[in-house]
């Protein structure tokens, strides 16, 4: 079965500082791959989707993130965190070919991200 | 911009009741899900449904689920007899057929006591 790991609940960063997210998937084939960001109180918001094609893929508030398929891997990087960005990261995956099909998201159990001032 | 809208976004019932989540999904998606988050845990899929009937659902989605289009723009959850474990917050999300981008709605936080 497929799964996914964030391997950090917590990560604390100063504002300004730069910022990686760790997520890892286990999956027969390359999933189609998303981060969302989940603010207190609130839905989840997609970040960005990696399908196919270029590795590294730009998304909304200044995040990207690269697809690695030698690591399984699909970080997610921000060059200089604010305040506002405080807030749960989940990293989900879908089997690939869905279609907008009926496969539920698989999601990894989230990071915690932490401004400092 | 188009969004995915749940109601209510908090209830309260007693263990044993039956409850129903509602959605309203972007009006040209065509395919929807519903999911649950208990406080602390991660994000976990409950079904999916199509073509007015479910497309898939998970181990946790039993017989005390179900789900139902009732209509051109709701999208139901219900809950038959709510049991304390089912306090979690319930989000809803749509799609629209080919686009593989699920939008979720703010969630309905259910507390049951």
């Amino acid at each position: 079965a497929q799964s996914v790991t964030q391997p950090d609940i917590h990560i604390t960063v100063s504002e300004g500082a730069s910022l990686e997210l760790r997520c890892n998937y286990s999956y027969g084939a390359t999933p189609y791959l998303f981060w969302y960001v989940q603010s207190p109180g609130q839905g989840l918001q997609l970040l960005l989707k990696y399908f196919s094609g270029d590795t590294l893929v730009q998304g909304i508030k200044g995040f990207e993130a690269e697809f690695k398929r030698s690591q399984s891997s699909f970080n997610l990087r921000k060059p200089s965190v604010h305040w506002s960005d405080a807030a749960e990261y989940f990293c989900a995956v879908v089997p690939t070919g869905s279609g907008g099909g009926a496969d539920g998201l698989t999601f990894g159990k989230g990071t915690h991200l932490i401004i400092q001032p | 911009e188009p969004e995915v809208t749940q109601t209510p976004s908090h209830q309260v019932t007693q263990m044993g009741q039956e409850v129903i989540l509602r959605c309203v999904p972007i009006s040209n998606h065509l395919y929807f899900y519903w999911y649950r988050q208990i406080l602390g845990q991660k994000v976990e899929f409950l079904v999916s449904f199509y073509n007015n009937e479910i497309s898939e659902k998970s181990e946790i989605f039993d017989d005390q689920f179900s789900v139902e289009r009732p209509d051109g723009s709701n999208f139901t959850l219900k809950i038959r007899s709510t049991k304390l474990e089912d306090s979690a917050m319930y989000f809803c999300a749509s799609d629209q057929i080919g686009g593989n981008e699920q939008f979720f709605g703010p969630g309905t936080r259910l507390t049951v006591l």
